[in-house]
Protein backbone atom coordinates (compact mmCIF):
# COMPACT_ATOMS: atom_id res chain seq x y z
CA UNK A 1 0.00 0.00 0.00
CA UNK A 2 1.32 3.34 -1.01
CA UNK A 3 1.84 5.53 2.20
CA UNK A 4 1.28 9.00 1.81
CA UNK A 5 3.02 11.52 4.99
CA UNK A 6 2.46 14.54 6.08
CA UNK A 7 4.38 16.04 8.74
CA UNK A 8 1.29 17.78 10.73
CA UNK A 9 -1.88 17.00 11.53
CA UNK A 10 -1.99 20.20 12.63
CA UNK A 11 -0.67 23.57 12.61
CA UNK A 12 -1.12 27.32 14.29
CA UNK A 13 1.05 30.11 12.83
CA UNK A 14 0.78 33.98 12.47
CA UNK A 15 0.26 36.16 9.87
CA UNK A 16 3.42 37.24 8.36
CA UNK A 17 5.10 33.71 9.04
CA UNK A 18 6.70 31.61 7.08
CA UNK A 19 5.38 28.19 7.00
CA UNK A 20 6.67 24.90 5.31
CA UNK A 21 4.15 21.88 4.97
CA UNK A 22 6.19 19.02 4.34
CA UNK A 23 5.10 15.29 2.60
CA UNK A 24 6.88 12.27 2.14
CA UNK A 25 5.96 9.32 0.16
CA UNK A 26 6.95 5.48 -0.07
CA UNK A 27 6.10 4.23 -3.27
CA UNK A 28 8.33 5.54 -5.69
CA UNK A 29 5.41 7.89 -7.33
CA UNK A 30 6.58 10.43 -10.38
CA UNK A 31 3.95 12.65 -9.44
CA UNK A 32 3.08 14.54 -6.06
CA UNK A 33 0.48 17.54 -5.66
CA UNK A 34 -0.39 19.69 -3.57
CA UNK A 35 -4.51 20.79 -2.95
CA UNK A 36 -6.46 22.73 -0.36
CA UNK A 37 -9.49 21.66 0.52
CA UNK A 38 -12.01 24.47 2.01
CA UNK A 39 -15.99 23.76 2.38
CA UNK A 40 -18.44 24.52 -0.56
CA UNK A 41 -14.95 24.91 -2.94
CA UNK A 42 -13.82 20.97 -3.00
CA UNK A 43 -10.58 20.70 -3.92
CA UNK A 44 -8.49 23.56 -5.45
CA UNK A 45 -5.03 22.36 -6.89
CA UNK A 46 -2.10 24.95 -5.62
CA UNK A 47 1.34 22.96 -7.52
CA UNK A 48 2.19 19.71 -8.71
CA UNK A 49 5.62 18.08 -9.86
CA UNK A 50 6.30 15.41 -12.34
CA UNK A 51 9.74 15.24 -11.69
CA UNK A 52 12.75 15.99 -9.31
CA UNK A 53 13.18 19.73 -9.12
CA UNK A 54 10.20 19.89 -11.32
CA UNK A 55 7.22 21.97 -10.74
CA UNK A 56 3.95 23.08 -12.13
CA UNK A 57 1.61 26.12 -11.15
CA UNK A 58 -2.19 25.12 -10.50
CA UNK A 59 -5.15 26.58 -10.15
CA UNK A 60 -4.86 28.59 -7.01
CA UNK A 61 -0.85 29.07 -7.33
CA UNK A 62 -0.47 32.73 -5.67
CA UNK A 63 1.25 33.23 -2.10
CA UNK A 64 2.62 29.52 -2.42
CA UNK A 65 5.63 27.52 -3.82
CA UNK A 66 6.91 24.36 -3.69
CA UNK A 67 10.40 22.39 -3.89
CA UNK A 68 11.06 19.10 -4.86
CA UNK A 69 14.96 18.20 -4.36
CA UNK A 70 14.27 14.45 -3.78
CA UNK A 71 11.47 12.15 -5.35
CA UNK A 72 9.86 11.30 -2.36
CA UNK A 73 9.64 14.77 -0.73
CA UNK A 74 7.44 17.63 -1.93
CA UNK A 75 7.38 20.43 0.25
CA UNK A 76 4.70 23.56 -0.29
CA UNK A 77 6.01 26.54 1.48
CA UNK A 78 3.97 29.89 2.32
CA UNK A 79 5.88 32.41 2.09
CA UNK A 80 3.80 35.01 4.20
CA UNK A 81 0.79 33.40 5.79
CA UNK A 82 -2.52 35.25 5.99
CA UNK A 83 -5.09 34.49 7.28
CA UNK A 84 -6.86 33.53 4.01
CA UNK A 85 -4.57 30.78 4.24
CA UNK A 86 -6.52 29.03 6.81
CA UNK A 87 -7.44 25.38 5.22
CA UNK A 88 -7.10 21.92 5.26
CA UNK A 89 -4.11 21.17 3.14
CA UNK A 90 -3.78 17.35 1.20
CA UNK A 91 -0.88 16.26 -0.37
CA UNK A 92 -1.03 13.12 -3.23
CA UNK A 93 1.02 10.93 -5.05
CA UNK A 94 0.07 9.31 -8.43
CA UNK A 95 1.56 6.25 -10.18
CA UNK A 96 3.48 7.17 -13.73
CA UNK A 97 3.33 10.84 -15.98
CA UNK A 98 1.82 9.35 -18.53
CA UNK A 99 -1.13 7.31 -17.63
CA UNK A 100 -4.55 9.46 -17.20
CA UNK A 101 -6.43 6.66 -15.27
CA UNK A 102 -3.81 6.63 -12.17
CA UNK A 103 -5.45 7.71 -8.98
CA UNK A 104 -4.43 9.66 -6.67
CA UNK A 105 -2.81 8.34 -3.20
CA UNK A 106 -3.74 11.51 -0.31
CA UNK A 107 -2.40 11.78 3.23
CA UNK A 108 -4.49 12.33 5.93
CA UNK A 109 -3.81 16.13 5.77
CA UNK A 110 -2.81 19.00 7.77
CA UNK A 111 -5.21 21.76 9.04
CA UNK A 112 -3.60 25.26 8.58
CA UNK A 113 -4.55 28.24 11.17
CA UNK A 114 -2.93 31.04 10.76
CA UNK A 115 -4.12 33.83 13.20
CA UNK B 1 -13.72 23.16 -20.40
CA UNK B 2 -13.60 20.33 -17.79
CA UNK B 3 -16.12 20.58 -14.83
CA UNK B 4 -17.41 17.98 -12.54
CA UNK B 5 -21.13 18.80 -10.55
CA UNK B 6 -22.48 16.65 -8.04
CA UNK B 7 -25.52 16.69 -5.58
CA UNK B 8 -24.80 18.84 -2.92
CA UNK B 9 -25.69 17.96 0.55
CA UNK B 10 -25.63 16.98 3.44
CA UNK B 11 -27.76 13.90 2.82
CA UNK B 12 -29.11 12.18 5.55
CA UNK B 13 -29.75 8.71 5.73
CA UNK B 14 -30.92 5.91 8.07
CA UNK B 15 -29.33 2.52 7.91
CA UNK B 16 -30.01 0.07 5.14
CA UNK B 17 -31.52 2.63 3.06
CA UNK B 18 -31.02 2.96 -0.36
CA UNK B 19 -28.01 5.88 -1.01
CA UNK B 20 -27.68 7.66 -5.12
CA UNK B 21 -25.20 10.83 -5.47
CA UNK B 22 -25.69 12.78 -8.59
CA UNK B 23 -22.76 13.51 -10.25
CA UNK B 24 -22.43 15.00 -14.07
CA UNK B 25 -19.07 16.62 -15.48
CA UNK B 26 -18.22 18.30 -18.85
CA UNK B 27 -15.08 17.05 -20.28
CA UNK B 28 -13.33 17.32 -23.54
CA UNK B 29 -12.30 13.99 -24.98
CA UNK B 30 -13.01 10.62 -23.12
CA UNK B 31 -12.12 10.96 -19.03
CA UNK B 32 -11.89 8.29 -16.95
CA UNK B 33 -14.23 8.61 -13.59
CA UNK B 34 -13.81 8.29 -9.90
CA UNK B 35 -15.13 8.51 -6.91
CA UNK B 36 -13.13 9.49 -3.81
CA UNK B 37 -14.15 9.02 -0.05
CA UNK B 38 -13.05 11.12 2.50
CA UNK B 39 -14.02 9.33 6.44
CA UNK B 40 -13.30 12.51 9.21
CA UNK B 41 -9.97 12.80 9.46
CA UNK B 42 -8.41 11.11 7.35
CA UNK B 43 -7.63 11.88 3.43
CA UNK B 44 -9.13 10.94 0.43
CA UNK B 45 -9.24 7.56 -0.96
CA UNK B 46 -10.27 5.79 -4.07
CA UNK B 47 -13.62 4.10 -3.83
CA UNK B 48 -13.50 2.94 -7.39
CA UNK B 49 -13.15 4.23 -10.99
CA UNK B 50 -14.22 3.76 -14.41
CA UNK B 51 -12.24 4.58 -17.32
CA UNK B 52 -14.42 3.72 -20.76
CA UNK B 53 -18.24 4.10 -21.72
CA UNK B 54 -20.23 1.93 -20.27
CA UNK B 55 -17.78 0.72 -17.33
CA UNK B 56 -19.16 0.09 -13.71
CA UNK B 57 -16.86 0.65 -11.19
CA UNK B 58 -17.73 -0.95 -7.38
CA UNK B 59 -15.79 -1.43 -4.15
CA UNK B 60 -17.68 -1.80 -0.60
CA UNK B 61 -21.04 -2.63 -1.61
CA UNK B 62 -20.60 1.13 -3.93
CA UNK B 63 -21.40 1.12 -7.61
CA UNK B 64 -21.29 3.71 -10.23
CA UNK B 65 -21.22 3.33 -14.40
CA UNK B 66 -19.57 5.62 -16.59
CA UNK B 67 -22.54 6.97 -18.73
CA UNK B 68 -21.63 8.79 -21.88
CA UNK B 69 -24.86 9.81 -23.23
CA UNK B 70 -25.76 11.32 -20.04
CA UNK B 71 -22.35 12.16 -18.82
CA UNK B 72 -22.87 10.99 -15.65
CA UNK B 73 -21.25 9.19 -12.64
CA UNK B 74 -24.01 8.49 -10.12
CA UNK B 75 -23.00 6.96 -7.04
CA UNK B 76 -25.25 4.42 -5.40
CA UNK B 77 -25.11 1.82 -2.69
CA UNK B 78 -28.64 -0.75 -2.22
CA UNK B 79 -28.04 -0.33 1.57
CA UNK B 80 -25.89 1.86 3.59
CA UNK B 81 -24.35 1.39 7.26
CA UNK B 82 -23.51 3.80 9.80
CA UNK B 83 -19.69 3.49 8.60
CA UNK B 84 -20.41 4.66 5.30
CA UNK B 85 -20.82 8.45 6.77
CA UNK B 86 -18.09 10.47 5.52
CA UNK B 87 -18.01 12.80 2.35
CA UNK B 88 -17.84 11.63 -1.03
CA UNK B 89 -16.11 13.09 -4.21
CA UNK B 90 -16.67 13.18 -8.05
CA UNK B 91 -14.00 13.44 -10.08
CA UNK B 92 -12.69 13.35 -14.02
CA UNK B 93 -9.42 13.01 -14.81
CA UNK B 94 -8.97 14.02 -18.63
CA UNK B 95 -4.81 14.04 -18.48
CA UNK B 96 -1.75 12.75 -16.45
CA UNK B 97 -2.21 15.64 -14.50
CA UNK B 98 -5.87 16.81 -15.17
CA UNK B 99 -7.70 16.05 -12.60
CA UNK B 100 -11.37 18.04 -11.63
CA UNK B 101 -13.18 17.36 -8.59
CA UNK B 102 -16.75 17.94 -7.49
CA UNK B 103 -17.18 19.97 -4.13
CA UNK B 104 -18.20 17.04 -2.51
CA UNK B 105 -20.96 15.39 -0.83
CA UNK B 106 -21.65 15.06 2.94
CA UNK B 107 -23.14 11.59 3.93
CA UNK B 108 -24.64 11.00 7.47
CA UNK B 109 -26.01 7.47 8.30
CA UNK B 110 -28.01 7.12 11.39
CA UNK B 111 -28.71 4.18 13.28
Amino acid sequence: DVKVTQSSRYLVKRTGEKVFLECVQDMDHENMFWYRQDPGLGLRLIYFSYDVKMKEKGDIPEGYSVSREKKERFSLILESASTNQTSMYLCATSRTASSYNSPLHFGNGTRLTVT
Amino acid sequence: GNSVTQMEGPVTLSEEAFLTINCTYTATGYPSLFWYVQYPGEGLQLLLKATKADDKGSNKGFEATYRKETTSFHLEKGSVQVSDSAVYFCAIQTGANNLFFGTGTRLTVIP
